[in-house]
């Protein structure tokens, strides 16, 4: 049963370009977050997503960011237009099923994006 | 505002001695605690967690304390280990806050041989 499955591991971008960023949840798992780890800092709740709902986006910031989980595929956290402050390490989690109290996250291992 | 606090950023001990490690919170409404620990350029694992109506939870080395009139809760590893350096993360949750977590900013553990 594979864990939870990010890539690409390593991302740089140029600033003004879209970075985006790919998560598969474990296997029966339809809860997906992501995280934002900044240098020196701990890990910030973006998104959290249910397949094709966007359940709660109280961490995304209001311009350029964007994340969908689609009927079929990964997660997807798109960042437009990146700028330098961007450059951060994406943490991706995916839990159980609706309706169970969620008592633990599984991680992936991370994407790190770097803007130049 | 930051609901998950764990204001000690690095902790360095002996090998097979304790290591002790914080976090306070401020969200009183939080109901389940967990322990992350993050290698460098790997995900965070779990490690423990603990829901609010206990005070402890063990696992081997690992031991939880939760004291909530404090809003403070502590993971002890004993004997530590070398391969227990690593940054350790406190997270919270609150059944009403939906399924999302809510992360302290980390402590580095240094254990030296």
């Amino acid at each position: 049963n594979a864990g939870v499955m990010q890539n690409p591991r390593h991302l740089v971008r140029r600033r003004g370009q879209e970075a985006r960023l790919r998560c598969s949840p474990m296997k029966g798992h339809s809860h997906v977050y992501w995280y934002r780890q900044l240098p020196e800092e701990g890990l910030k709740f973006m998104v959290y997503l249910q397949k094709e709902n966007i359940i709660d986006e109280s961490g995304m910031p209001k311009e350029r960011f964007s994340a969908e989980f689609p009927k079929e595929g990964p997660s997807i956290l798109r960042i437009q237009q990146v700028v330098r402050g961007d450059s951060a390490a994406y943490f991706c989690a995916s839990s159980r099923e609706p309706g169970q109290r969620n008592t633990e996250a599984f991680f992936g291992q991370g994407t790190r994006l770097t803007v130049v | 505002d930051q609901q998950v606090k764990q204001n000690s950023p690095s902790l360095s001990v002996q090998e097979g001695r304790i290591s002790i490690l914080n976090c306070d919170y401020t969200n009183s409404m939080f109901d389940y605690f967990l322990w992350y620990k993050k290698y460098p350029a790997e995900g965070p694992t779990f490690l423990i967690s603990i829901s609010s109506i206990k005070d402890k939870n063990e696992d081997g080395r690992f031991t939880v304390f939760l004291n909530k009139s404090a809003k403070h809760l502590s993971l002890h590893i004993v004997p530590s280990q070398p391969g227990d350096s690593a940054v350790y993360f406190c997270a919270a949750s609150d059944d009403n806050y939906g399924q999302n977590f809510v992360f302290g900013p980390g402590t580095r553990l240094s254990v030296l041989p």
